[in-house]
């Protein structure tokens, strides 16, 4: 069964704080994405990676960063975390190439920044 | 305007009921479509891709215009458990590589 795992469900963080979220998945897929939820907004893509050691920014990279130094795990971190970055963070995966295309999701992080 | 544009709802609808969404997208490379469902505080999860022909799974229908640039899911003898989110997404092509962007969802409450 496919499974992709995320290291908290549930985080509280202060302003200014370091913060590291982290995915796995055991299914090796070779692409790996990082988005955050917020209501009305949809899921909007920080970075994914096609790739260990690769990554790419997506849509809303700022603030963000990213590591990927195994095929299996994707690791989010949040240099300074700010109040803004209080999110729903939800961790995908996919092959690269899958007809038809699916990204399988972790369960969400709820951060909170205080 | 966001590429990917969905009436956030919520539709409340009872038992039994036949319930329709629409999705609208604006970029006319968009090349696949799917509907995914997001159970509250859960995941998304893959509910359906959407063919060009049309294509049914069960009580679940979806229909893809191209013309138009809409998809949209047909939820007939309406479930309980089929109350979720509902996403849109859309995938493309581009010049970084295939995009897949997913619209905000459409709230669906079923009553007894």
């Amino acid at each position: 069964d496919v499974k992709v795992t995320q290291s908290s469900r549930y985080l509280v963080k202060r302003t200014g704080e370091k913060v590291f979220l982290e995915c796995v998945q055991d299914m090796d897929h070779e692409n790996m994405f990082w988005y955050r939820q917020d209501p009305g907004l949809g899921l909007r893509l920080i970075y994914f990676s096609y790739d260990v050691k690769m990554k790419e920014k997506g849509d809303i990279p700022e603030g963000y960063s990213v590591s990927r130094e195994k095929k299996e795990r994707f690791s989010l971190i949040l240099e300074s975390a700010s109040t803004n970055q209080t999110s729903m963070y939800l961790c995908a995966s996919s092959f690269v190439r899958l007809n038809p295309y699916e990204q399988y999701f972790g369960p969400g992080t709820r951060l909170t920044v205080t | 305007r966001k590429e990917v544009e969905q009436d956030p709802g919520p539709f409340n609808v009872p038992e039994g009921a036949t319930v329709a969404f629409n999705c609208t997208y604006s970029n006319s490379a968009s090349q696949s479509f799917f509907w995914y469902r997001q159970d509250c505080r859960k995941e998304p999860k893959l509910l359906m891709s959407v063919y060009s022909s049309g294509n049914e799974d069960g009580r679940f229908t979806a229909q893809l215009n191209r013309a138009s640039q809409y998809i949209s899911l047909l939820i007939r003898d309406s479930k309980l458990s089929d109350s979720a989110t509902y996403l849109c997404v859309v995938r493309r092509g581009g010049t970084g590589g295939f995009k897949t962007i997913f619209g905000a969802g459409t709230r669906l409450f079923v009553k007894a």
